[in-house]
């Protein structure tokens, strides 16, 4: 089965800097996809950025990007120019190619963001 | 608009009182699912259904009934609360044969079980 793991509970980092959010997953698949997704204080799931792992450039949107190492089965997120509302909890998460299988996610790191 | 409804958004019971969550999509999608999100260990995922008519178990399925009816409606259905069900719930949706498999998620349902 495959795990997602984020080894930062809670991170923080200061207004408009550049933060990076670790994540590591295990599986024996070569198909899949990858995902980060922010939670608000809101609660609700919103997409960050997407990843598939057939593609070997690296993910972007506007200040969000990943550092996706296929061989090491890293997908790191950063985010520049850090914004007040960047504040949030961060989910990495796995779907394998099929479809037909759930998202499996991460445990969150919390990221707090200093003015 | 193009979205995932539940309702209801907050929801306090009691143990053995059964209740329904429902959960809605209006983007003709054939996946849908239902995830729970407690402290500390991220998103579960509870039941799913790749299309109409058909259901599956995802990692924590016990206590929870689901039925997809109709393509859009996906309901979750506590039989019997009790108070290791409270939690916070998601329903998500995505097309299955998307490229993209990105899921679209509802709001959130808080759940209270006393």
């Amino acid at each position: 089965a495959q795990t997602v793991t984020q080894s930062q509970p809670e991170m923080s980092v200061q207004e408009a800097e550049t933060v990076t959010l670790s994540c590591t997953y295990d599986t024996s698949e070569s198909d899949y996809y990858l995902f980060w997704y922010k939670q608000p204080p809101s609660r609700q799931m919103i997409l960050v950025i997407r990843q598939e792992a057939y593609k070997q450039q690296n993910a972007t949107e506007n200040r969000f990007s990943v550092n996706f190492q296929k061989a090491a089965k890293s997908f790191s997120l950063k985010i520049s120019d850090s914004q007040l509302g960047d504040a949030a909890m961060y989910f990495c998460a796995y779907r394998s190619y099929s479809g037909n299988t759930p998202l499996v996610f991460g445990k969150g790191t919390r990221l707090s963001v200093i003015a | 608009e193009a979205q995932v409804t539940q309702n209801p958004r907050y929801l306090i019971t009691v143990t053995g009182k059964k209740l329904t969550v429902t959960c809605s999509q209006n983007m003709n999608h054939e996946y849908m699912s239902w995830y729970r999100q407690d402290p500390g260990l991220g998103l579960r995922q509870i039941y799913y259904s790749m299309n109409v008519e058909v259901t599956d178990k995802g990692d924590v399925p016990e206590g929870y009934k689901v039925s997809r009816k109709e393509k859009r409606n996906f309901p979750l259905i506590l039989e019997s609360p009790s108070p290791n069900q409270t939690s916070l719930y998601f329903c998500a949706s995505s097309p299955f044969r998307d490229s993209t498999e990105t899921q679209y998620f509802g709001p959130g349902t808080r759940l209270l079980v006393l």
